[in-house]
């Protein structure tokens, strides 16, 4: 069956960069797209963008182009997200997804929770 | 970017009875090439991720019980739990996969 196991949880200062890692179980990561998600405590989800798992392909939300890195990593069927220059408003927690053949988001990661406090 | 606007923000619908959530988006959603909505319902659990139920908007995720169902086309959506059962206490939320950005509602809280 499909899975997604996240990274564990983060605490950063002011300024500084996460990364959050998105391993895939039960399919092969090159097949299908990767988005990723947050949702800051109390509102609503969040899209930050996506991967064409197979050719590396990019897109992301202007609200994140020039903070947000997404990559993966087909040998360790491992999807990756980075976002630099943190600040307090991005503590959220951060999700992976895989856009499905219908594009719909049909599988979650269990989530990261990112804490950002000086 | 499109907006998706849910309402109500929240329900309490009691047992067995139905359960009616709305959507509406800033822009159609309609692919005019395949006709298909790309507008899609998920329920989210406190401390779970969410969970697909419906794609191009009415089609049910595999897996997912017949009591929900999504209708509407263009910008005017609906979701509808027929018989509301104790385990769909959840928040709903829409979201639009037409262009990106990717952008969701502001989710409905449903309540017993």
């Amino acid at each position: 069956q499909v899975q997604f196991v996240q990274s564990g949880a983060e605490v950063k200062k002011p300024g500084a960069s996460v990364k959050v890692s998105c391993k895939a179980s039960g399919y092969t990561l090159s097949s299908y797209a990767m988005h990723w998600v947050r949702q800051a405590p109390g509102q609503r989800l969040e899209w930050m963008g996506w991967i064409n798992a197979g050719d590396g392909n990019t897109k992301y939300s202007q609200k994140f182009q020039g903070r947000v890195t997404i990559t993966r990593d087909t040998s360790a069927n491992t999807g990756y997200m980075e976002l630099s220059s943190l600040r307090s408003e991005d503590t959220a927690v951060y999700y992976c997804a895989r856009g499905g053949v219908t594009q719909a988001f049909d599988y979650w990661g269990q989530g990261t929770l990112v804490t950002v406090s000086s | 970017d499109i907006v998706m606007t849910q309402s109500p923000d929240s329900l309490a619908v009691s047992l067995g009875e139905r359960a009616t959530i709305n959507c509406k988006s800033s822009q159609s959603v309609l692919y005019s090439s395949n006709n298909k909505n790309f507008l899609a319902w998920y329920q989210q659990k406190p401390g779970q991720p969410p969970k697909l139920l419906i794609y191009w908007a009415s089609s049910r995720e595999s897996g997912v019980p017949d009591r929900f169902s999504g209708s509407g086309s263009g910008t005017d959506f609906t979701l509808t739990i027929s018989s509301l059962q104790a385990e769909d206490v959840a928040v709903y939320s829409c979201q639009q996969y037409y262009s990106a950005p990717v952008t969701f509602g502001q989710g409905t809280k449903l309540e017993i």
